[in-house]
């Protein structure tokens, strides 16, 4: 089963726009992972945040995470059309470090127009 | 550092055969996961090794089995192929033990079974 679930499915925006996307996840964690993958390729890890972190920044790229809540948000500002891509959030449960395996979700599909 | 390296690219087997994927890991890594993704499940975890120790195995059938050599490198197999069993497999190192450093992903095998 998926452990953590992107909203919305898909996303057009136009280029220059920020775009935001959710995912909120169901046991606790100690991590939160955001990655990027473009069609018919690996994924490439952009972010990864802790549990006892609330905000992370690297670039135009903006994460925050609210553990009470089980929910977080990816933020791309100013997109670019070379930001069309899927965004997938990824958790790694809380098993007291034994578990070495991220569950993803089913992504977020961006679409920045030119 | 080169990247993550997945062989072959692509694959179409038939239903019934037997198939051997290969993923050489970024050096210096030592933990290699496999998973499987499709357009109607998403990215499943199928297993992920550790030092040639399997430390964690997803829900999949005995049909699917991996090994890791001395040298990182690691194969999975998956015998007697089924028409559900055509997905994008991706092969991702890691540098940590734990699932606290991020994944490294190859760019997949497409395997097609018809």
């Amino acid at each position: 089963s998926q452990q953590g679930e992107e909203d919305p499915q898909a996303l057009s925006i136009q280029e220059g726009e920020n775009a935001t996307m959710n995912c909120s996840y169901k046991t606790s964690i100690n991590n939160l992972q955001w990655y990027r993958q473009n069609s018919g390729r690996g994924l490439v890890h952009l972010i990864l945040i802790r549990s006892n972190e609330r905000e992370k920044h690297s670039g135009r790229l903006r994460v925050t995470l609210d553990t009470s809540k089980k929910s977080s948000s990816l933020l791309i500002t100013a997109s670019r059309a070379a930001d069309t891509a899927s965004y997938f959030c990824a958790t790694d449960g809380n098993s007291g470090g034994s578990n070495y395996k991220l569950t993803f979700g089913k992504g977020t599909l961006l679409t920045v127009n030119p | 550092k080169a990247g993550v390296t997945q062989t072959p690219r692509y694959l179409i087997k038939t239903r019934g055969q037997q198939v051997t994927l290969s993923c050489s890991p970024i050096s210096g890594h030592r933990s290699v996961s496999w998973y499987q993704q499709t357009p109607g499940q998403g990215l499943q975890f199928l297993f992920e090794y550790f030092s040639e120790t399997q430390r964690n195995k997803g829900n999949f059938p005995g049909r699917f089995s991996g090994r890791q050599f001395s040298n990182s490198r690691s194969e999975m197999n998956v015998s007697t192929l089924e028409l559900g069993d055509s997905a994008l497999y991706l092969c991702a190192s890691s540098a940590g033990t734990l699932v606290e450093s991020p994944l490294h992903f190859g760019n997949g095998t497409r395997l097609t079974v018809t």
